[in-house]
Parts: C-alpha cells; sequence; structure tokens
C-alpha cells in the first residue's frame, strides 16, 4: 500500500531563517506530487506540481522553492522566511495520468513563523 | 484560471439536521472531488464525480455533479458528530497532471 510520509510536524522558525521541508512517497512509482498551504480556517492553495524528477510547475509568486530530487521525493524550501509563511503545508501525491486523480495527502507541517 | 466558489463558509447544525454544501466552478470540470479535513487533520478523499449528473451515496452522504458539470453538491442527511470537520469541493480541469482547484471549504460543526 502506499504511504506517504512529512516531516517536521510542527516547526517554529525566526523571521529572515532558511526552510526545508521533506515529503516522500512510498508504494508507488512516478506519482505527481504537489506543495499545498492552507492559513488558519481556510482553503488549500496550490505552491507546487511536479510530474517528474527535476520537473517543478510553480503556481504562485512567493519566496518559497520546491525541487524533486528523487522520484518520491519532494522539498519545500525557502531561504528566508517571512511572516506570511506561516501556515500548514500539505504535500500530495496522485497517480500520473488518467481520468482518476485523486490526491492523496500527508500529516502536514505546521509552520509558525515569529 | 480556474476558479471554484463553496458555499456556506460555516454552518451550525444540531445533531439529526441535515446538511448541504454547494460547489460552483467557473469554468467545465472534467470532474470534481470532494474531501473532508478532520480539525488538526489532513484532507482526506472521500468521492469523485465524473458524469455530467452523476449522483453518488456513501450511507448518509448524497454528491451530485451538475449537467453542465459546472456544479456540486454534498448533502449529508442526519448528521452526527462524527460529521465535525471541513468539507472541500475540489475541481480537475482534465490535464495528466492531476491538478485540483479546491474550493474554500465549508467547516461544520454539529452541536450534540
Amino acid at each position: 500500500s502506499q504511504t506517504i510520509h512529512q516531516w517536521p510536524a510542527t516547526l517554529v522558525q525566526p523571521v529572515g531563517s532558511p526552510l526545508s521541508l521533506e515529503c516522500t512517497v512510498e508504494g508507488t512509482s512516478n506519482p505527481n506530487l504537489y506543495w499545498y498551504r492552507q492559513a488558519a480556517g481556510r482553503g488549500l492553495q496550490l505552491l507546487f506540481y511536479s510530474v517528474g524528477i527535476g520537473q517543478i510547475s510553480s503556481e504562485v509568486p512567493q519566496n518559497l522553492s520546491a525541487s524533486r530530487p528523487q522520484d518520491r521525493q519532494f522539498i519545500l524550501s525557502s531561504k528566508k522566511l517571512l511572516l506570511s509563511d506561516s501556515g500548514f503545508y500539505l504535500c500530495a501525491w496522485s497517480v500520473w495520468g488518467g481520468p482518476y486523480n485523486e490526491q492523496f495527502f500527508g500529516p502536514g507541517t505546521r509552520l509558525t513563523v515569529l | 484560471g480556474q476558479q471554484v466558489m463553496q458555499i456556506p463558509q460555516y454552518q451550525h447544525v444540531q445533531e439529526g439536521e441535515d446538511f448541504t454544501t454547494y460547489c460552483n466552478s467557473s469554468t467545465t470540470l472534467s470532474n470534481i472531488q470532494w474531501y473532508k479535513q478532520r480539525p488538526g487533520g489532513h484532507p482526506v478523499f472521500l468521492i469523485q464525480l465524473v458524469k455530467s449528473g452523476e449522483v453518488k451515496k456513501q450511507k448518509r452522504l448524497t454528491f451530485q455533479f451538475g449537467e453542465a458539470k459546472k456544479n456540486s453538491s454534498l448533502h449529508i442527511t442526519a448528521t452526527q458528530t462524527t460529521d465535525v470537520g471541513t468539507y472541500f469541493c475540489a475541481g480537475a480541469g482534465g490535464t495528466s497532471y492531476g491538478k485540483l482547484t479546491f474550493g474554500q471549504g465549508t467547516i461544520l460543526t454539529v452541536h450534540p
């Protein structure tokens, strides 16, 4: 069966510090991968998606970046965090191609920037 | 770009009452999906609707996809406290990338 891992679960970082969040998927190959951010009590904002190793598409301009160094590894990074980067970061995967593209979410990382 | 609007933003009900949330897309969708997020948790896939006019049921939950494939609804009959959470609709535009546009969600509170 497939599983998706995210770490850390919670993170408190000062403004201006770097960020690295990691997501890994097990039990599937060549998944589509996604990073979302969710502000408190709000919807899901798609930040990045990837259809393959090294292929990253950005959905919104921001000071975050994403990388996919391996097939089932997706990393979200920032060189300098802003207060507005606080939120709940969710990684998700879906099967590549086909009409049935439900997404499976990881447990998320709660980031607080102080 | 594609926008998905969801109403209401909040819904408070007494246990046993019914609940409905509505979703409208600015463009025709290839499919629409519904997710539930429990407080403090992550979204969990509930169902996918693909065909125009499709209706699917899961126990007390009924999902509908509009004839024009631009709107959808989720109806819960006789809510229970276990139904508490945020319900999201998410529309797919049909690309192989599997990108979804999520609605803002409806936060459901059920009072015992």
